[in-house]
């Protein structure tokens, strides 16, 4: 079976402080994807990165910054200098490479970060 | 401007009435989903379409039924027979958005759903 986890269900941080959300994945496929998505209080679910399964190299973008690791299945999301504009539920998800399920997203139940000036 | 759109923002539904949701995208993708969201939870999949004229059932598509006549359109229709219909739909397409790009599913602004 396929499953994500995001452990931390809701986590404020005063303005300027780094924030790391968690995520913990479970899949018997070889090959997958991982995304992280934002969603604002406005409802719609934007996109921020897709990591394939065989790339482990760790990515940054300006505040944002991803930690993939295969051998602990984690992929986890570091916010730094936080910023209130960041406030938000973040979702991780997995989706499978190949198959009949091919690209159908699994979704963790999200994590709410507030950031607090 | 490309994008997904959904219609309405706000649905009411009556007692015994079904309601469609309206999911409409100019981003070229094939596929498309419909999902539906509950306070505090993650998303979970009702219906998917990988291809026009065709969709699969999702986790959760009782009381629920879609169409796929045209690429650029997939409504989702909550019928009567969905007990709890009320929640937060949110329709998606995958694909690219810029030639070269990653396939990623890209999501609409959604539509809540309330029950009278």
């Amino acid at each position: 079976a396929q499953k994500v986890t995001q452990a931390q269900t809701e986590i404020s941080v005063v303005e300027k402080e780094d924030v790391t959300l968690d995520c913990v994945y479970e899949t018997r496929d070889t090959t997958y994807y991982l995304f992280w998505y934002k969603q604002p209080p406005s409802g719609e679910l934007v996109f921020l990165i897709r990591r394939n399964s065989f790339d482990e190299q760790n990515e940054i973008s300006g505040r944002y910054s991803w930690n993939f690791q295969k051998s602990t299945s984690s992929f986890n999301f570091t916010i730094t200098a936080s910023q209130v504009v960041d406030s938000a539920v973040y979702f991780c998800a997995l989706s499978p490479r190949y198959g009949g399920s091919q690209g159908n997203l699994i979704f963790g139940k999200g994590t709410k970060l507030s950031v607090k000036p | 401007d490309g994008g997904i759109t959904q219609s309405p923002k706000y649905l009411f539904r009556k007692e015994g009435q079904n309601v469609t949701l309206s999911c409409e995208q100019n981003l070229n993708h094939d596929a498309m989903y419909w999902y539906r969201q509950d306070p505090g939870q993650g998303l979970r999949l009702i219906y998917y379409s990988q291809i026009v004229n065709d969709f699969q059932k999702g986790d959760i598509a009782e009381g629920y039924s879609v169409s796929r006549e045209k690429k650029e359109s997939f409504p989702l229709t909550v019928t009567s027979a969905q007990k709890n219909p009320t929640a937060f739909y949110l329709c998606a397409s995958r694909g690219v958005l810029i030639a070269g790009g990653l396939e990623t599913q890209y999501f609409g602004p959604g539509t809540r759903l309330l029950v009278l």
